[in-house]
């Protein structure tokens, strides 16, 4: 699987738009972006993945380049329970192989 | 979204003891399950795949021997600690995924904390 690089840490404010970038340039055709972000001491929730087009639902959006090297997940107006670390995760096979992801804190 | 559940939510064990902890699909038919373990302030690593009524799929540096997965139905999977250490204390999380590739989501339980005396 690609490996991913994402910022080690981001801030935001309350009521802001986050938006946690994700360099993906190694990836290939066939694998799938997803979004996926844990809350301490709990199991990973889903957010969100695509292959190509840009996805949008009703926690968040995803952008993802032209090119499929980067993509962005945008929360797009945060609040405290947001405060989470957000793993950015690409992926042919069947199994999910997390890197060290980003610690968003949401700051009133 | 799908919900997959995990018990015990926290275990203390002795030293030499085993331990079983309990993955399972509640509301879908898991074609295959993962185990993962994360250590402190450390991100979730893969130890083994599993599909139901075939043997788990492990990790490289990971001791079959002494995690012992048994993936019986569709909507169970166990993975047991044998011969437990303090070393082996981590919080160990299961998933389930409903199909197979990429193109499929997987579903996470709420995790399992292990504390070995």
């Amino acid at each position: 699987d690609a490996k991913t690089t994402q910022p080690p840490s981001m801030d935001c404010a309350e009521g802001r738009a986050a938006n946690l970038p994700c360099n993906h340039s190694t990836i290939s055709g066939n694998e799938y972006v997803y979004w996926y972000r844990q809350i301490h001491s709990q199991g990973p929730q889903y957010i969100i993945h695509g292959l190509k087009n840009n996805e949008t639902n009703e926690m968040a959006s995803l952008i993802i380049t032209e090119d499929r090297k980067s993509s962005t997940l945008i929360l797009p107006h945060a609040t405290l329970r947001d405060t989470a670390v957000y793993y950015c995760i690409v992926r042919v096979g069947n199994d999910m192989r997390f890197g060290a992801g980003t610690r968003l804190t949401v700051k009133p | 979204g799908a919900v997959v559940s995990q018990h015990p939510s926290r275990v203390i064990c002795k030293s030499g003891t085993s331990v079983k902890i309990e993955c399972r699909s509640l509301d879908f038919q898991a074609t295959t399950m993962f185990w993962y373990r994360q250590f402190p302030k450390q991100s979730l690593m893969l130890m083994a795949t599993s599909n139901e009524g075939s043997k788990a799929t492990y990790e490289q540096g990971v001791e079959k021997d002494k995690f012992l997965i048994n993936h019986a139905s569709l909507t169970l999977s166990t993975l047991t600690v044998t011969s437990a250490h303090p070393e082996d204390s981590s919080f160990y999380i299961c998933s389930a995924s409903t199909g197979g590739g990429p193109s499929y989501e997987q579903y996470f339980g709420p995790g399992t904390r292990l504390t070995v005396t």
